[in-house]
């Protein structure tokens, strides 16, 4: 069974602080991928990164990373010195290789206040 | 601006009326996906097409009804909804088709209200 965990339903920090979401991905393929997108409220979803299973390099893209740990089954995303424009619900996503359907977690709505 | 296109932006209809949603990416992304959100809640999966085929249907209920003109162009018909159905509904392409591992390209949605 394919299954993504995002246990923070929701985090507030205050601007500048850096921040990170948590998911922890289960799935009995060898291959896959992991994404993130985020949604802000105007309800679009943007792509942000994807990973598969055999890439476990850290990414960083600005003020973004993600730290993917195969052994643990973890693909954690770091916002590092948090704007207000990053505040929108955070979701993390499994598709294994070839298939259809894109498993998503529950998502992370984070506030950064000003 | 997103790459896929989906009008209306807001849709309000009586449980009685027929209506449609529309979805268009020019992308040349051959996998087209229907979507539907729930207030705090992940997208949940309706259809996907794959080089304009219907490749799954996650038993959704028959008052809605997809189509795909061509590779371009996605439509989801709406009849006799529920007031349950009230949600935003979400297209989406990837490249290739729905078996590869691009990302999904969302549009901004439908927001649906049954009245």
């Amino acid at each position: 069974a394919q299954k993504v965990t995002q246990a923070q339903t929701e985090i507030s920090v205050v601007e500048k602080e850096d921040v990170t979401l948590d998911c922890v991905y289960e799935t009995r393929d060898t291959t896959y991928y992991l994404f993130w997108y985020k949604q802000p409220p105007s309800g679009e979803l943007v792509f942000l990164i994807r990973r598969n299973s055999f890439d476990e390099q850290n990414e960083i893209s600005g003020r973004y990373s993600w730290n993917f740990q195969k052994s643990t089954s973890s693909f954690n995303f770091t916002i590092t010195a948090s704007q207000v424009v990053d505040s929108a619900v955070y979701f993390c996503a499994l598709k294994n290789t070839g298939g259809f359907k894109t498993i998503f977690g529950a998502g992370t709505r984070l506030f950064v206040k000003a | 601006d997103t790459e896929v296109t989906q009008t209306p932006k807001h849709l309000v209809m009586g449980m009685t009326n027929k209506k449609s949603l529309k979805c268009e990416q020019h992308m040349g992304h051959r996998a087209m996906y229907w979507y539907k959100q729930k207030a705090k809640k992940p997208p949940e999966l309706m259809f996907v097409y794959s080089y304009e085929k219907l490749s799954i249907n996650e038993s959704v209920p028959s008052r809605f009804s997809p189509e795909c003109p061509n590779s371009s162009l996605l439509n989801l018909h709406l009849h006799a909804l529920q007031p349950e159905d009230s949600a935003l509904y979400l297209c989406a392409s990837s490249q290739g088709g729905a078996g590869s591992n691009q990302p999904q390209h969302f549009g901004d949605g439908t927001r649906l209200s049954i009245l």
